[in-house]
């Protein structure tokens, strides 16, 4: 199957400070990128979808300045915590699809996940 | 908007007995997807229903698709204690292809 990998797999930082987590699809050009949030014990929230090339689309409710999304090419995204603070400690999964037959996409392949923890 | 429930949230069961998870979602979609997630673990793809009616099994579990009724099922049989995690359903919308995701049903199976 695709593989996606994630980079760092944890991260601590201080509160105030920006933090940058790779997704990257090892064996496949992905048209697709989306980035997940889950607190613990909870289910995952889509927080963005990213395109290759094109601004990312957000959430309901998530803030775009401070979760900054880029695709620069089809086999990575980043996704940068700005100014981080305690409540965005959480574990970040992306996830990277291609497009299919009549641009339908295949299914997402998930990546390991990144834990943060803001101090 | 789509909404997606899973029940039961929690179960234990004991080795050996079966039991079936359910997702129920609100909105149209013909593609839904279960995936496994151990604690501390990102997310493992069980299965990808394409259509209505779709059966898919692979060894203990199995799950199924009705469209019409917005239902999915995931049945355990015979568990044992491997099977210990926690499952999601996600349907995708039928727009976007974006995954919803279920809340998600803890599965503890003792021996």
């Amino acid at each position: 199957g695709a593989v996606v990998s994630q980079h760092p797999s944890w991260v601590i930082c201080k509160s105030g400070t920006s933090v940058k987590i790779e997704c990257r699809s090892l064996d496949f050009q992905a048209t697709t990128m989306f980035w997940y949030r889950q607190f613990p014990k909870q289910s995952l929230m889509l927080m963005a979808t990213s395109n290759e090339g094109s601004k990312a689309t957000y959430e309901q409710g998530v803030e775009k300045d401070k979760f900054l999304i880029n695709h620069a090419s089809l086999t990575l995204s980043t996704l940068t915590v700005t100014s981080a603070h305690p409540e965005d400690s959480s574990f970040y999964i992306c996830s990277a699809s291609a497009l299919g037959l009549a641009g339908v996409p295949y299914e997402q392949y998930f990546g390991p996940g990144t834990r943060l923890t803001v101090t | 908007e789509l909404k997606v429930e899973q029940n039961p949230l929690f179960l234990s069961m004991q080795e050996g007995k079966n039991y079936t998870i359910y997702c129920n979602y609100s909105t149209t979609s013909d593609r839904l997807y279960w995936y496994r997630q151990d604690p501390g673990k990102s997310l493992e793809s069980l299965f990808v229903l394409l259509s209505n009616g779709a059966v898919k099994q692979e060894g203990r579990l199995m799950a199924s698709l009705d469209t019409k009724a917005r239902l999915s099922t995931l049945h355990i049989t015979a568990a044992v204690h491997d099977l210990s995690a926690t499952y999601f359903c996600a349907p995708d919308t039928d727009s976007s292809y974006k995954l919803i995701f279920g809340s998600g049903t803890r599965l503890l199976v003792r021996p």
